[in-house]
C-alpha cells in the first residue's frame, strides 16, 4: 500500500541546534516533494520543494535533502530558534493523471530555550 | 505575494443546515484549487480539485452531494457542506496554484463546528 511516514513523536531539542526531520514514503514515485510549516489552527505554509533529480536544496536555515532510491526526504533546520516550533508536513505530488498532493501527518517541533 | 484568504475562519452551526465556505486567491489567478480536511492531529486529506469553469473532481469517498464545490473564476473557489452534521466537524483548509508544476498556497483554514 501506499504510505507516507513522518515521526508520529515530538521532537525536542535545543536552542541552536540542528533539528532533523524525516519523511519516509512507500509505492510512490513523486516527481517532488515539499516541506511545509503548520502552525495550531492554521493553514500550511510552504518551505521548500525539491525535484526528483535533486540531491539537496537549501534555504537560509533550511536544508532539504531527497533519496529517491531510499524513498526517504530529510529536513534540517540549523541554529534552531523557540520561534521554529510547528508541525512539519512532508508533502509529495504523485501526478497521478493530474495534479494531486499527498501529505504525511506531519512531525511536532518543539525548541526550547 | 501568493496569499489566499479564507471565510469565514470560523462557524458554529446546528445540524442539518448548510454552510458556505470561500477560498479567495488575493494577488494571483488560480487556475486550480485544492479543499482539504483535516482532523486534529491528522494529515491533510484531499477531498476534491476544482479547475475554473469546470466541475470539481472529488476523490474517493468524498460525497460530491455533500461538499458542493464551485471555482466560478480564477479567484474564488467556495465549498458548501450541505445538511451538516456532527461528524462534519473538521478544519476545513483550500489552497490554490497557479499551474500544475507550482506550488500550493494555503488559506489560513476554517474551523467548522456542527452542533
Amino acid at each position: 500500500s501506499q504510505k507516507i511516514e513522518q515521526n508520529s513523536e515530538a521532537l525536542n531539542i535545543q536552542e541552536g541546534k540542528t533539528a532533523t526531520l524525516t519523511c519516509n514514503y512507500t509505492n510512490y514515485s513523486p516527481a517532488y516533494l515539499q516541506w511545509y510549516r503548520q502552525d495550531p489552527g492554521r493553514g500550511p505554509v510552504f518551505l521548500l520543494l525539491i525535484r526528483e533529480n535533486e540531491k539537496e536544496k537549501r534555504k537560509e536555515r533550511l536544508k532539504v535533502t531527497f533519496d529517491t532510491t531510499l524513498k526517504q526526504s530529510l529536513f534540517h533546520i540549523t541554529a534552531s530558534q523557540p520561534a521554529d516550533s510547528a508541525t512539519y508536513l512532508c508533502a509529495l505530488d504523485i501526478g497521478t493523471g493530474g495534479f494531486k498532493t499527498i501529505f504525511g501527518a506531519g512531525t511536532r517541533l518543539f525548541v526550547k530555550a | 505575494g501568493a496569499v489566499v484568504s479564507q471565510h469565514p475562519s470560523w462557524v458554529i452551526c446546528k445540524s442539518g443546515t448548510s454552510v458556505k465556505i470561500e477560498c479567495r486567491s488575493l494577488d494571483f489567478q488560480a487556475t486550480t484549487m485544492f479543499w482539504y480536511r483535516q482532523f486534529p492531529k491528522q494529515s491533510l486529506m484531499l477531498m476534491a480539485t476544482s479547475n475554473e469553469g469546470s466541475k470539481a473532481t472529488y476523490e474517493q469517498g468524498v460525497e460530491k452531494d455533500k461538499f458542493l464545490i464551485n471555482h466560478a473564476s480564477l479567484t474564488l473557489s467556495t465549498l458548501t457542506v450541505t445538511s451538516a452534521h456532527p461528524e462534519d466537524s473538521s478544519f476545513y483548509i483550500c489552497s490554490a496554484s497557479s499551474g500544475r508544476s507550482d506550488t500550493q498556497y494555503f488559506g489560513p483554514g476554517t474551523r467548522l463546528t456542527v452542533l
